[in-house]
């Protein structure tokens, strides 16, 4: 069936730092991937999104790149901040109404 | 703008006892979901709805209820709460059709400790 399987953490970085989360999935057609991030004590967010292969989805200064060959979308930041401490969830959407999260990975950035 | 409220957000059970949770979205959403969020198993779907009236199981129904009488709320009931229910539980709504961008909006979790 469907799955989505990442990086398990904690991941812990200094301030500046470059920053990789893997995410891989499993489909078997051509699904919409996310990622979403959970601040301390809040609901999940959706950060960013692509529906295609080979599209780049960004915000706040992440990015993910939908690899069809590869059936990956892994999440970079170029300089974490202090602020960007929460945990990420990637997920993907078939066509239909469910979403597969993954387990998520938690970033803690220090000063 | 209140987007995605659950309530309550905290309780605490004995085995056995009844509970609903309650969840409201005002963005006229059609699709509604219930979550539970346990550690190192990421978010797992308990039941949703694709439209008042509407409910189907997801991927861990056993000991859930759910209900959507109104296009706005998705109520989530535990019969006899168990030990094993003890987690977080998070409601998420999603539009339809043509303004559907795939995006799901999240309540800030309820945390259920069973006894």
């Amino acid at each position: 069936g469907d799955s989505v399987t990442q990086m398990e953490g904690p991941v812990t970085l200094s301030e500046e730092a470059f920053l990789t989360i893997n995410c891989t999935y499993t489909a078997t057609g051509y699904p919409s991937l996310f990622w979403y991030v959970q601040y301390p004590g809040e609901g999940l967010q959706l950060l960013l999104k692509a529906t295609k292969a080979d599209d780049k989805g960004s915000n706040k200064g992440f990015e993910a790149t939908y690899r069809k060959e590869t059936t990956s979308f892994h999440l970079e930041k170029g300089s974490v901040q202090v602020s960007d401490s929460a945990v990420y969830f990637c997920a993907l959407l078939m066509t239909g109404n469910q979403f597969y999260f993954g387990t998520g990975t938690s970033l803690t950035v220090i000063p | 703008n209140a987007g995605v409220t659950q309530t309550p957000k905290f309780r605490v059970l004995k085995t056995g006892q009844s509970m609903t949770l309650l969840c409201a979205q005002d963005m006229n959403h059609e699709y509604m979901y219930w979550y539970r969020q346990d550690p190192g198993m990421g978010l797992r779907l308990i039941h949703y709805s694709v439209g008042e009236g509407t409910t189907a199981k997801g991927e861990v129904p056993d000991g859930y209820n759910v209900s959507r009488l109104k296009k706005q709320n998705f109520l989530l009931g535990l019969e006899s709460a168990a030990p094993s229910q003890t987690s977080v539980y998070f409601c998420a709504s999603r539009t339809s059709g043509k303004r559907d961008t795939g995006e799901l909006f999240f309540g800030e979790g309820s945390r259920l400790t069973v006894l």
